[in-house]
């Protein structure tokens, strides 16, 4: 079993829709949430950590559910330039600062 | 601030060859983290390393091996190269003090393709 699952979508939406995209982790141990952005032949780049009470910037919205292991980000009224493959990241907390990631859900905004 | 560089950017092997990546950390950061990324799939953890000590490893053959040196630049190298070698490599750094909750700011890879 994979440490992190992600629908991989893709996701096509209209501008200005709400998006929903959601994770599971395998780890119940596992300590820290985050959500990163990655566009096409770029690297990941950091969207937002993934705190227990909830979180939000801006147009993002992300929740963690620590008894059901599941992380969620939402937004709100996509704009062209969300086009960008969304990745679910873990961090197990095994000594070394490392993360898992998921495979990534991609999403496209049409105009 | 000068943010993590990695070089080259872009790069092509032949199976059975041997490559060498390398990894500027971000000033002050004197921990790396390497990662793969193949297409379609999200990065994997590699190995990380602290004070030019191997700090961690993940589920990769002894052919990916690395080193860091004492201004905490990196390298990783990879022997008899595989197809399956090709893909995105990231390098991150971090400070030895940020602990394990901390996310990871990455460099803008090297892309490797094996032929």
């Amino acid at each position: 079993r994979k440490e992190v699952e992600q629908d991989p979508g893709p996701f096509n939406v209209p501008e200005g829709a709400t998006v929903a995209f959601n994770c599971t982790y395998s780890n119940s141990a596992s300590q820290s949430f985050f959500w990163y952005r990655q566009d096409c032949r770029k690297e990941p780049k950091l969207l937002m950590s993934v705190y227990s009470s909830g979180n939000e910037d801006g147009r993002f919205t992300a929740q963690l559910n620590r008894a059901s292991q599941y992380i969620s980000l939402l937004i709100r009224d996509s704009k062209l330039s969300d086009s960008a493959t969304y990745l679910c990241v873990v961090n197990e907390r095994t000594g070394a600062n490392n993360l898992f990631f998921g495979t990534g859900t991609r999403l496209t905004v049409i105009p | 601030e000068t943010g993590v560089t990695q070089s080259p950017t872009h790069l092509i092997k032949t199976r059975g060859q041997q490559v060498t990546l390398r990894c500027s950390s971000q000033s002050g950061h004197n921990t790396v983290s390497w990662y793969q990324q193949a297409l379609g799939q999200g990065p994997q953890f590699i190995f990380q390393y602290y004070r030019e000590e191997e700090n961690g490893r993940g589920n990769f053959p002894p052919r990916f091996s690395g080193l860091q040196f004492p201004n905490y630049s990196s390298e990783l190298n990879v022997n008899a190269l595989e197809l399956d070698d090709s893909a995105l490599y990231l390098c991150a750094s971090s400070p030895a003090d940020s602990g394990n909750n901390s996310p990871l700011h990455f460099g803008n890879g090297t892309r490797l393709t094996v032929t």
